[in-house]
């Protein structure tokens, strides 16, 4: 089993929906991060949380520390969120992040 | 700033033949980190670089792959000799650790080929 699950692996919609991808681990954190990679490779680092909830624009990320388990929601989905969504974390003070296999979001108009 | 430079954006090469990747962090930046990303293995850390020394260096695969810092604004991965199973897209990311850990800046990377 992986250290860190994604689900969906796939995952399509329609423009304006509202998306939720989670995230399960099985170790203890310090810290989960969610990254975007574009369909043309480039990886942006969406957020960086320990707790709690953080929200960006249209994007929220959400953990559950107790549970061991995150999601990251996107609310009126476009087209232009289309990307591979990864979930990563970091444990134990070290700043090495175990990735998840990412979910890959087709948001059709 | 320009973000995190990573060059060349493409490589393709003979199997035995050297390789070097370069990257130029975001200046300011203390920690530096090498990924790998295949199709088959998703992303994976080879090294990082905290204020130039290696801290974490298990994911390098084989004595095959050496990573250096020689400064805070460029780092270098070289594989040699390079093989087949090697193709992979190498990222390079910069980050500022404070007192906790804190958001990754990736670079482009380096689509490498080796025939």
């Amino acid at each position: 089993k992986n250290e860190v699950e994604q689900s969906p692996q796939n995952l399509t919609a329609q423009e304006g929906e509202f998306i939720t991808i989670n995230c399960s681990y099985s170790v203890g954190i310090s810290a989960l991060h969610w990254l975007q990679q574009h369909p043309g490779g480039g990886i942006v680092s969406l957020f960086m949380l320990s707790s709690g909830k953080k929200k960006h624009g249209r994007l929220i990320a959400t953990i559950n520390i107790q549970e061991k388990h995150s999601s990251l929601h996107i609310t009126a989905s476009h087209p232009r969120d289309s990307a591979v969504y990864i979930c990563a974390v970091s444990r134990g003070g070290s700043e090495k992040l175990v990735f998840g296999k990412g979910t890959k979001l087709t948001v059709n108009p | 700033d320009a973000g995190v430079i990573q060059s060349p954006r493409h490589e393709v090469t003979e199997m035995g033949q050297e390789v070097t990747l370069r990257c130029k962090p975001i200046s300011g930046h203390n920690s530096l980190f090498w990924y790998r990303q295949t199709m088959m293995r998703g992303l994976e850390l080879l090294i990082y670089f905290n204020n130039n020394v290696p801290i974490d260096d298990s994911g390098m695969p084989e004595d095959r792959f050496s990573a250096k810092m020689p400064n805070a604004s460029f780092s270098t991965l070289k594989i040699q000799p390079s093989e087949p199973r090697d193709s992979a897209v190498y990222f390079c990311a910069s980050s500022s650790r404070g007192k906790g850990f804190e958001k990754l800046f990736f670079g482009s990377g380096t689509q490498l080929s080796v025939l």
